[in-house]
This record gives structure tokens, sequence and C-alpha cells, in this order.
């Protein structure tokens, strides 16, 4: 089946500095990927969407120049969080589709942001 | 954007059948989701449902769905601890690949 890789699963940083979150799907061309973050016992929001070599389509309300999306390759694409702050310390999901019609999304295993 | 609706909290005995109700507002709705997602955990797909059908069936897992009403069911079988988990119902409209999710339904299987 359709295998989403996230990396890393957990990371701690220091305030001001900056995280980069990869996403590849491992077997299948993923002509679109989706950033999702997730609060403490809430439902996904998303974030932005991204479409290979194409600039992401972010969500209202999410600072793209705060999250940085790059989608280079038909099989990866990356979540940057510059400058974090505590408050941008949550739980972050990325999931793929091929696109086909009636295919599904395939999630990542999330990544475990905490900001200090 | 569209609403998706769940109730948060299933708590069931080992054994019996878990219904997991969603509600939606999206007419123009063509796939229906259900997602299961374990503590610390993405998203893992249980099945799916194109808005043309009425129900499917895959082992444990029955979806039903009224177009009509813009209800979707989930029921499980014989539910086993394995299945205590947060449910999340999605669905996909006709103009993009965006999904809207519920709030996800924590489902609790007690002995």
């Amino acid at each position: 089946g359709a295998v989403v890789s996230q990396h890393p699963s957990r990371v701690i940083c220091k305030s001001g500095t900056s995280v980069k979150i990869e996403c590849r799907s491992l077997d299948f061309q993923a002509t679109t990927m989706f950033w999702y973050r997730q609060f403490p016992k809430k439902s996904l929001m998303l974030m932005a969407t991204s479409n290979e070599g194409s600039k992401a389509t972010y969500e209202q309300g999410v600072e793209k120049d705060k999250f940085l999306i790059n989608h280079a390759s038909l099989t990866l694409s990356t979540l940057t969080v510059t400058s974090a702050h505590p408050e941008d310390s949550s739980f972050y999901i990325c999931s793929a589709t091929p696109g086909l019609r009636g295919s599904g999304y395939t999630f990542g295993s999330g990544t475990r942001l905490t900001v200090v | 954007g569209e609403d998706v609706e769940q109730s948060l909290f299933l708590s069931v005995r080992e054994g019996d059948s878990s219904v997991i109700n969603c509600t939606y507002t999206d007419s123009s709705s063509t796939y229906l989701y259900w997602y299961k997602q374990e503590p610390g955990a993405g998203l893992q797909l249980l099945t799916y449902i194109f808005s043309n059908m009425d129900m499917k069936q895959d082992q444990r897992l029955t979806v039903l769905l009224n177009k009509k009403d813009k209800h979707l069911s989930l029921r499980i079988a014989d539910t086993q601890t394995g299945d205590s988990a947060i449910y999340f119902c999605a669905e996909r409209g006709s103009n993009d690949y965006k999904l809207s999710f519920g709030a996800g339904t924590t489902v609790t299987v007690r002995a």
C-alpha cells in the first residue's frame, strides 16, 4: 500500500531557530501534499496545500513566511518552521495523494515539535 | 468552510459493536473517509465511500451513507481493545483535493 514517511518524529528546538520537517511518498508519486497542524485533543487544521513545482496554497490565517513549504519533487515536500516560538509547539502531520480519482490520502506518522 | 461533526466520545464493551456517527454539510461531497489515529501517531485510512454508494463493508467495518440526510456512520463489529483510538470522519468536496475533518470520536473499549 501507499506509504508516506515523515521525519523527524519528534524535535525539540530553542526559540528563534528554524526546524525543517520532511514528508516523502515512498512508493507513489504525490502530485499534491498537504500539511496539517493538530492541537491536543483537537482535529486536524489544514495549513497549506502544495503541488509539485508550484507555490503552496496557504489557508487563511496561516503565515506563509513563517511556515515555508517546498515541494521540489513528486516524492518530497518539506515544511520549515522559521524563527520558532513556543506557540508553534504542536503536532504536524503531512498527507499525500497521487491525485487520481478515487484515490485515498496517505498520512505521515506526524512530527511532535516542542519549542523551548 | 465545510462543517463535519462527530460525537466526541464512545465507550463500548469488548466484543460488542461500535457505531460512530458523522454529519456533514457539503452537498457536493464526492468521497467520505474514516481514519483512525492512535496516540502520538499519524492517521490510518480505514475505509472510504463514494458519494453514490449507500453502504460499503470491509471485514469488521461497515460504512453507511445517507446522502439525503448527509449522515455517515462507521460500524465496527466485535470491537477489540486494539480498536481503542480516535476516529476521524472526513469529506472531500467536488472542487479540490482538500479534506474537511470532524473533531474526532475517542473510542474506549472496556473489558
